[in-house]
Order: structure tokens, then C-alpha cells, then sequence
């Protein structure tokens, strides 16, 4: 059980483009989902909080207007990465906390990496 | 603010040797202390936890003291095996509002037959 899933795995895109990357709590309802992005060698930087039917919560740093961030039911939460640019390039991860399970577990995906031509 | 440091990589070893993976950590508060393995290909996974001081996580052979005096979690295996080939990470959680995790920069291991 607890099994998240992300879609796209991989993306590649050119400068200027928009990107959409989904995020799935396949055998749970998830009330609260966690964008996280991950360059070469290092850890996980939370991006932003999402909570079910509400305006995420962006990190300093992140801005909103470009990674935009919907979760619009208790399985399914989307990133879209909006005009890319190469700077952008980097892997996405999500991960989801259990409405009814222990209050600070989260369960992760498996990553996006996104390459930005 | 918190944040987590951890032993930098990569760690390489041979099959059946003891590990020790250092983990330090700045927090305000009590925060739950975690570490999460992740495999090639594969996401994050919860390898084990503790949310008090001197609690005693343990799985898979596995295990980390949280230490209040020192400010530590580090994890150690008596015994390692060539699956356990994975990055690292041990994280921090403020117990407050949405729990979010604080992570470190991950160390790599990797294990030799």
C-alpha cells in the first residue's frame, strides 16, 4: 500500500514551453502533497505544500507564478513548470501524507526529470 | 530555521562490513527524526524513524538513536549486503502544521561483493 506514482518519468521540452507533471496517491486518499525539486548531488529542496481544495503554500524562493500547483482531488496533484527555461532543468519529485495514517509520513514518487532544451 | 547535516559520500564497502552514516541536526522545538533510502530507479522510501529523544529506530537490520544531547541520528548496520547499494538521506520533521521534512544532501552507498 501507500504507493505514489508521477507521470511523466521523463521530459525533455524546448525553451518558452510549458510542462505538466502529475502526481498520483494510487491506494490512498491524500490530503496533503509535497512538491520537491533535486539537482545533481544534492538533497531534496521542498518547493511547495499543497493541501486538497486550497492555494498551495510556496517555500521563499519559488515562485508561484511559474510552478504552478493544483491539487483538485485526494489523489491527483499537478506541477506545471510554465516557460521553461534551461535553468528549470532539474528532477521533480512529489510525495503525499495519508489522511488516515501516521501524521508525518510521507510516501514519495518516483521523480520527473525534466531536461529543458 | 533547521536544517540536517549528513556525512558526505559516496561510502563504498565490502559485503558484510559495519556501516555508520553520520546524521547531525539544528532544530528549534522536538522534531521527529527520519531516514529514507532510495534505491536506483525507485522514490524515496522510509527506512526507519524515531520521534522522541532515545527512541531506537530499526528495519531491515538497520538502526538510529535519536540523540537529544548531541544533536545526532546516525545510522549504522552491523552487517551490510550489496542490495543495500542506495542514497541515504536522513530528515528532519518540525512536528507542526503540515510536517514538512527537512532533508540532508544524501550520501551514496554503494557495496561490493
Amino acid at each position: 500500500g501507500a504507493v505514489v506514482s508521477q507521470h511523466p518519468s521523463w521530459v525533455i521540452c524546448k525553451s518558452g514551453t510549458s510542462v505538466k507533471i502529475e502526481c498520483r496517491s494510487l491506494d490512498f486518499q491524500a490530503t496533503t502533497m509535497f512538491w520537491y525539486r533535486q539537482f545533481p548531488k544534492q538533497s531534496l529542496m521542498l518547493m511547495a505544500t499543497s493541501n486538497e481544495g486550497s492555494k498551495a503554500t510556496y517555500e521563499q524562493g519559488v515562485e508561484k507564478d511559474k510552478f504552478l500547483i493544483n491539487h483538485a482531488s485526494l489523489t491527483l496533484s499537478t506541477l506545471t513548470v510554465t516557460s521553461a527555461h534551461p535553468e528549470d532543468s532539474s528532477f521533480y519529485i512529489c510525495s503525499a501524507s495519508n489522511a488516515g495514517g501516521s501524521a508525518n509520513e510521507q510516501f514519495f514518487g518516483p521523480g520527473t526529470r525534466l531536461t529543458v532544451l | 530555521g533547521n536544517s540536517v547535516t549528513q556525512m558526505e559520500g559516496p561510502v563504498t564497502l565490502s559485503e558484510e562490513a559495519f556501516l555508520t552514516i553520520n546524521c547531525t541536526y539544528t532544530a528549534t522545538g522536538y522534531p521527529s527524526l527520519f531516514w529514507y533510502v532510495q534505491y536506483p530507479g525507485e522514490g524515496l522510501q522510509l527506512l526507519l524513524k524515531a520521534t522522541k529523544a532515545d527512541d531506537k529506530g530499526s528495519n531491515k537490520g538497520f538502526e538510529a538513536t535519536y540523540r537529544k544531547e548531541t544533536t545526532s541520528f546516525h545510522l549504522e548496520k552491523g552487517s551490510v549486503q550489496v542490495s543495500d547499494s542506495a542514497v541515504y538521506f536522513c530528515a528532519l520533521s518540525d512536528n507542526q502544521g503540515a510536517q514538512k521534512l527537512v532533508f540532508g544532501q544524501g550520501t551514496r552507498l554503494t557495496i561490493n561483493p
